[in-house]
């Protein structure tokens, strides 16, 4: 079974501070996704990397693959009540009849006015 | 939207009893996914499909049926319901395999 691990698993902090989170995993994966989830709603997709070493940036919001495909941050700069959330990465394997998703657990994100 | 949606959004329902969750989407996606969310365990698939009547399970499928006679609808049956299925279910949908879900709004099941 493969696990991929989030740190931290809570993090609490002031608007306008920049914070960074992290996916980590013993296995290789060929894509990683991230996902925010609102409370009472279903995660909605962030971003998809699949190239090691890939960086992709979304407004605030920066997502580096690592450069073995077994790793993934998440940094965010100048943090807004609005990225309060949980975010989740899900690590998928290319190859045979996979067609699922590997979730880790989530860093629960609150930010403070 | 995304064109998917689960019914219903809560219920409440006795030990024992059948319960089958509704997943319908509008985007014409071969994947579908049901999965259960909760505290300390993050997301967990139930069971998943690939194609209609194609059907394979997932990590906790133990209790757990499914069904997909249409490529639209995905239903998932908990045979007898126990307190250990009291969760947030969630169903989900992709293009491609291992890419880009989009997930319903779930629906809070409590069995008591």
């Amino acid at each position: 079974t493969q696990l991929l691990e989030q740190s931290p698993q809570f993090l609490s902090i002031q608007e306008g501070e920049n914070l960074t989170v992290y996916c980590n995993s013993s296995s290789v994966f060929s894509s990683l996704q991230w996902y925010r989830q609102e409370p009472g709603e279903g995660p909605v997709l962030l971003v998809t990397v699949v190239t090691g070493g890939e960086v992709k940036k979304l407004k605030r919001l920066t997502f580096q693959f690592g450069d073995a495909r077994k790793d993934s941050s998440l940094h965010i700069t100048a943090a807004q009540p609005g990225d309060t959330g949980l975010y989740l990465c899900a690590g998928s394997n290319s190859g045979g009849s996979n067609y699922k998703l590997t979730f880790g657990k989530g860093t629960l994100l609150t930010v403070n006015p | 939207d995304a064109g998917i949606t689960q019914s219903p959004r809560h219920k409440v329902t006795e030990t024992g009893t059948p319960v089958t969750l509704r997943c319908h989407q509008t985007e014409n996606h071969r994947y579908m996914y049901w999965y259960r969310q909760d505290p300390g365990h993050g997301l967990r698939l139930i069971h998943y499909s690939y194609g209609v009547k194609d059907t394979d399970k997932g990590e906790v499928s133990d209790g757990y049926s499914v069904s997909r006679s249409k490529t639209e609808d995905f239903l998932l049956t908990l045979e007898s319901a126990t307190s250990s299925q009291t969760s947030v279910y969630f169903c989900a949908i992709s293009e491609t395999r291992g890419r880009g879900y989009t997930f319903g709004s779930g629906t809070r099941l409590t069995v008591v």
